[in-house]
């Protein structure tokens, strides 16, 4: 069936490194993304999102990527910060009418000092 | 001050009870949310109220009702409790129902079904 997912559900790095978290997807329709990260015990906070018609948006320290040949998102993190520490999650919308997000399962980020 | 906030917290009840969960934000948003997140972090949304009409009802078992009083609540009722619906649920809102619109979570309520 058709979903949203990530390769790597925990992601180690070093405080000061560049992180990438991937995401691949499967529906060539959505044409918009999200990324969300949770920290424990909260809900998902948005951080960024790119349109299907952009390939790059950047943010403040985080920049996404969206190759829709090979239908993969990412999400990089600059200097990587132990306030980082948190799940991730791309989300796609989907659907016509009245859209829905589907979120993919999640990475867990751990930022080491 | 809490944009959207969530009633219980934490929620532990037996199989076969009837439980509600609440949510209130004070962002003059007009587009309110349900999500269900699994214990592997899974996160899918349920229903979407849109100034308080059900506008997205996904196969959630009829067990489950949320009602809408008005555009700045929506709360979930839950009758028959089941082992498997132990789950975080999240509220969420957003200002329409473009899904571009931002859209605001809740910190959840754990719920627990022994």
């Amino acid at each position: 069936g058709e979903s949203v997912g990530l390769h790597l559900p925990t992601l180690s790095v070093q405080e000061g490194d560049n992180s990438i978290i991937n995401c691949a997807y499967s529906n060539s329709a959505s044409d918009y993304f999200i990324w969300y990260k949770q920290e424990s015990g909260k809900g998902p906070q948005f951080i960024i999102d790119i349109r299907s018609n952009m390939d790059k948006r950047q943010g403040q320290r985080v920049t996404v990527l969206l190759n829709k040949t090979v239908k993969h998102l990412s999400l990089q993190i600059a200097a990587t910060q132990p306030g980082d520490s948190a799940v991730y999650f791309c989300a796609e919308s989907r659907g016509t009418g009245f859209q829905k997000l589907v979120f993919g399962t999640g990475t867990r980020l751990l930022v080491s000092p | 001050d809490t944009a959207v906030s969530q009633t219980p917290k934490y929620l532990v009840t037996q199989m076969g009870n009837d439980k509600s969960i609440k949510c209130e934000q004070n962002l003059g948003h007009d587009t309110m949310y349900w999500y269900k997140q699994d214990s592997k972090k899974f996160l899918k949304i349920m229903f979407s109220y849109n100034n308080k009409e059900l506008i997205i009802n996904e196969t959630v078992p009829n067990r489950f009702s949320p009602k809408s009083p008005d555009k700045a609540h929506l709360n979930l009722h839950i009758n028959s409790l089941e082992l498997g619906d132990s789950a975080v649920y999240f509220c969420a809102s957003s200002q329409g129902t473009w899904v571009r619109n931002e859209q605001f979570f809740g910190p959840g309520t754990r719920l627990t079904v022994l």
